[in-house]
């Protein structure tokens, strides 16, 4: 049981470049979501997902797309990459069952 | 919208009490949750409390709950450097939505 596994745990990107952040957990949890965290901040919500096929906006979703074609997947992508998405990001799932949201080692990504 | 908000710092020393508190505003939260990070790591879950209980205690760690005023507190008995970190408080709402204060970073003085 390997949790939530996010890859890479670090990218270099050029401004303008797009990249998918792969996100994916082996607990069949219904829920996942997305964050961010800059500097000093704590984490804010890019986009969710409440089950395969259905996912939706956070608070900050401008930038980015997300699919979820099954369970195990939510990977999130840039589309055309700005120096202001230089961040840390986060991939949480939860069941509906239980109580705690689990979140993946992050990935580390710098737009220059 | 919500809002979570959290002290950005607090310095104690080993072996004391700390307490770090928390306001949030949406009355409808069902659960409310204590994360903590240390430098360059992901979130570790340290405790939680369902919406209608006042008070939680897990070993070293209480949290108190006052609805009314939407403030939440993490007291961490007999504090060690180890301790030493950031701490972030969340509100999840009905659709498991977090969100997080700015978060609290504790510094233990030996």
């Amino acid at each position: 049981n390997a949790g939530v596994t996010q890859t890479p745990k670090f990218q270099v990107l050029k401004t303008g470049q797009s990249m998918t952040l792969q996100c994916a957990q082996d607990m069949n949890h219904e829920y996942m979501s997305w964050y961010r965290q800059d500097p000093g901040m704590g984490l804010r919500l890019i986009h969710y997902s409440v089950g395969a096929g259905i996912t939706d906006q956070g608070e900050v979703p401008n930038g980015y797309n997300v699919s979820r074609s099954t369970t195990e997947d939510f990977p999130l992508r840039l589309l055309s990459a700005a120096p202001s998405q230089t961040s840390v990001y986060f991939c949480a799932s939860r069941g509906r069952a239980a109580v705690e949201q689990y979140f993946g080692p992050g990935t580390r990504l710098t737009v220059t | 919208g919500e809002d979570v908000e959290q002290s950005l710092f607090l310095s104690v020393r080993e072996g004391d009490s700390s307490v770090i508190n928390c306001t949030y505003t949406d009355s409808s939260s069902t659960y409310l949750y204590w994360y903590k990070q240390e430098p360059g790591a992901g979130l570790q879950l340290l405790t939680y409390i369902f919406s209608n209980m006042d008070m939680k205690q897990d070993q070293r760690l209480t949290v108190l709950l006052n609805k009314k005023d939407k403030h939440l507190s993490l007291r961490i008995a007999d504090t060690q450097t180890g301790d030493s970190a950031i701490y972030f408080c969340a509100e999840e709402d009905s659709s498991y939505k977090l969100i997080f204060g700015s978060g609290t970073r504790l510094l233990v003085r030996p």
